[in-house]
C-alpha cells in the first residue's frame, strides 16, 4: 500500500512570495490533515478535511494561508505572502474514515523562507 | 485546550531500557498516541492507548492512566537505531474529534 506523498520536498522562496504544497493521501482515507513542524516543536494542526469538507481551520491564519481538496482525495495547501516565521516542515497526514484513528504522515515539505 | 509535557532529552546506553514520560491537561480525552519521527523524516506511529494500563508491541510498551493525566513509553533493549524524537500526542473530542495535539517531543540519544 502506498504511503502519502508530498511534493516539492524543499523549497525555498523570498519572503512574501508565494508557494504551493501538494498531498495525496493513502487510497481510500477520507480525512486528510495538514500540520506546521518548526524546529524543535511538535506537529500543530493546521487543517483537517473529512473528503472535500473543513471539518476544522481555526489554527490556520486565514490571511495568508489557504487549503483545499476540491474532489476529496488530493490537497494542497498554499502561502501567500510568505514571512520568515512560515519557515517550518509542512506535513500531510490521512486517516481512514471507519474507526481508523490513526494518523499516517508524509515525508513532509521542508520551507525555507529568506 | 490541551497541554502537553514532556522531557526535551533523554541519553540511554544502547542494550538498556529507557521510559519517556509525558503528562497532559486536557478538555476532553479520546485517546493517547506515540510517534518516533527520525531527523528530517517524517513521524511514525507507535502506540495507542485509549483505556488505563499497559500495552506491548514487541520493544516498545506503552502505558496510560487517564485519572493522573500520564502516558509513558518504555523502549527495552535500546538500539542505536533508535535514537529519534519521540512525541506524545493526545486526541480530543468534539466536532474535530480525530484531532491531534501534539507534545514538543522527546529527543532520545542511544550511545554506544
Amino acid at each position: 500500500e502506498a504511503g502519502v506523498a508530498q511534493s516539492p520536498r524543499y523549497k525555498i522562496i523570498e519572503k512574501r512570495q508565494s508557494v504551493a504544497f501538494w498531498c495525496n493521501p493513502i487510497s481510500g482515507h477520507a480525512t486528510l490533515y495538514w500540520y506546521q513542524q518548526i524546529l524543535g516543536q511538535g506537529p500543530k494542526l493546521l487543517i483537517q478535511f473529512q473528503n472535500n469538507g473543513v471539518v476544522d481551520d481555526s489554527q490556520l491564519p486565514k490571511d495568508r494561508f489557504s487549503a483545499e481538496r476540491l474532489k476529496g482525495v488530493d490537497s494542497t495547501l498554499k502561502i501567500q505572502p510568505a514571512k520568515l516565521e512560515d519557515s517550518a516542515v509542512y506535513l500531510c497526514a490521512s486517516s481512514a474514515l471507519a474507526g481508523g484513528e490513526t494518523q499516517y504522515f508524509g515525508p513532509g515539505t521542508r520551507l525555507l523562507v529568506l | 485546550g490541551q497541554n502537553i509535557d514532556q522531557p526535551t532529552e533523554m541519553t540511554a546506553t544502547e542494550g538498556a531500557i529507557v521510559q519517556i514520560n509525558c503528562t497532559y491537561q486536557t478538555s476532553g480525552f479520546n485517546g493517547l498516541f506515540w510517534y518516533q519521527q527520525h531527523a528530517g523524516e517524517a513521524p511514525t506511529f507507535l502506540s495507542y492507548n485509549v483505556l488505563d494500563g499497559l500495552e506491548e508491541k514487541g520493544r516498545f510498551s506503552s502505558f496510560l492512566s487517564r485519572s493522573k493525566g500520564y502516558s509513558y513509553l518504555l523502549l527495552k533493549e535500546l538500539q542505536m537505531k533508535d535514537s529519534a524524537s519521540y512525541l506524545c500526542a493526545v486526541r480530543g473530542t468534539g466536532a474535530g474529534s480525530y484531532q491531534l495535539t501534539f507534545g514538543k517531543g522527546t529527543k532520545l540519544s542511544v550511545i554506544p
